[in-house]
């Protein structure tokens, strides 16, 4: 595996629900962010961990719940989500150095649908 | 006020001829790096090219270049000799301030759909 993956591609769930999207970068980054984007919406930046600590959270629902175990692997967990919460959900990761460009690099995203 | 703006909403380009994605970009940092992404229909957002606040030169990466206005606060997006598979929607987007050692953000605009016509 190379780059940034996310798994699942396409999740379907009720609002009683709880699931968990996975994502794991394969380029040895020290941070990594999650990001929501819905339809006709610029993506916003849901949660930030650099070196697996978080720094960033941009006052989103409780509903959501990021865990980052490692440098490698970021979770999203989903509970008692509501319909407007669906949208594709985009995992970067990006190398902080202080004096790179801190380019962020993309996973393909979790479509998600809440029914 | 927005902090990228991209006015246009979708562009139409000839295959094989150039096209000019727009992008104006508002802050006070003197400090500053500017992205630009390509989305295709299948999600995943791709970099294309990066230039920073105190680039002398426009960023050039293959078919890709950046035309940087600094006094205009603009960082368009050319593309040259445009194929089918550049058919996607296109993100400007900013990160404010120095590369410090600590995450920052990307702020992105709304987005250009281009189409490339056969």
């Amino acid at each position: 595996e190379t780059g940034v993956t996310q798994t699942p591609r396409h999740l379907v769930m009720g609002m009683t629900n709880k699931k968990s999207l996975k994502c794991e970068q394969h380029l040895g980054h020290n941070a990594m962010y999650w990001y929501k984007q819905s339809a006709k919406k610029p993506l916003e930046l849901m949660f930030v961990y650099s070196l697996e600590e978080r720094v960033e959270n941009n006052s989103v629902p409780s509903r959501f719940s990021p865990e980052c175990p490692n440098s490698s692997h970021l979770f999203l967990h989903l509970h008692t989500l509501q319909p407007e919460d669906s949208a594709l959900y985009l995992c970067a990761s990006s190398q902080v150095t202080g004096y790179d460009t801190d380019t962020q690099y993309f996973g393909p995203g979790t479509r998600l649908t809440v029914l | 006020a927005q902090k990228i703006t991209q006015t246009q909403p979708g562009m139409f380009v000839q295959e094989k001829e150039a096209v000019t994605l727009d992008c104006t970009y508002d802050t006070s940092d003197q400090s500053y790096g500017l992205f630009w992404y390509k989305q295709p229909s299948s999600g995943e957002m791709i970099f294309l090219i990066y230039q920073g606040s105190y680039d002398e030169q426009n960023a050039t990466e293959g078919r890709y270049s950046l035309n940087f206005q600094k006094a205009r606060k603009s960082a368009n997006l050319v593309i040259s000799a445009s194929q089918l598979g550049d058919s996607a929607m296109y993100f400007c987007a900013m990160r404010e301030g120095w590369p410090s050692g600590s995450a920052r953000q990307l702020t992105f605009g709304s987005g250009t759909q281009l189409t490339v016509l056969p």
